[in-house]
């Protein structure tokens, strides 16, 4: 099992540009999310997907959108970079087992210049 | 006022040296506890987890939730240099809320 992937590892970006992050995930988990860790701020939930088909804004969701492809795919979409948008992205997926455990991906450092 | 407060430290010891980290919470709610370890350049892994209060061992880490003073923490016993890394409390009731992070160094 990979886990959770994420792809990109690093990117970087001009203003006004506009990429799209991908994350996947093979432990038939059905909820996936998407953090933004930024020092001294720790880790904050941008959007997450309770299942398939159902997205939901989180603390931070100002200029970003998602979609939930199917059960593995979560993908975050930046349609026009900002500076403020320099991060490093988490995804992870949770099981809804005994210990709620959240599994993260290895993160895309993003740099918009 | 953040939901969950984690001194970011950086925290430096020696080799062999008993590590707390600790975190308190405003959301009384909250009934799941987990500490997570990050290390650099890597996502964060599940390292602990404990439902409501009471301590709960594993090796030479121990957790232990305070509800009634909204305190969790982490030791860490004989640290080595392979636990240097940040750790993250998470703390959940259906929403997970984490923490900012304490960096730790365990020197040799």
């Amino acid at each position: 099992n990979a886990g959770v992937t994420q792809t990109p590892k690093f990117q970087v970006l001009k203003t006004g540009q506009s990429m799209t992050l991908q994350c996947a995930q093979d432990m038939n988990h059905n909820s996936m999310y998407w953090y933004r860790q930024d020092p001294g701020m720790g880790l904050r939930l941008i959007y997450y997907s309770a299942s398939e088909g159902t997205t939901d804004k989180g603390e931070v969701p100002n200029g970003y959108n998602v979609s939930r492809l199917n059960k593995r795919e979560f993908s975050l979409r930046l349609e026009s970079a900002a500076p403020s948008q320099t991060s490093v992205y988490f995804c992870a997926s949770r099981d809804r087992g005994p210990t709620d455990t959240q599994y993260f991906g290895p993160g895309t450092r993003l740099t918009v210049l | 006022q953040k939901e969950v407060e984690q001194d970011p430290g950086p925290l430096s010891v020696p080799e062999g040296a008993i590590v707390s980290l600790n975190c308190t919470y405003s959301n009384s709610a909250f009934q799941y506890f987990m500490w997570y370890r990050q290390y650099s350049r890597k996502g964060p892994e599940l390292l602990m987890y404990t439902y409501s209060s009471g301590n709960k061992e594993d090796g030479r880490f121990t957790a232990q939730v305070d509800k009634s003073s909204k305190y969790i923490s982490l030791f860490i016993r004989d640290s080595q240099p392979s636990d240097s890394a940040t750790y993250l409390c998470a703390m959940t009731s259906g929403d997970m809320r984490f923490g900012a992070g304490t960096r730790l160094t365990v020197k040799p």
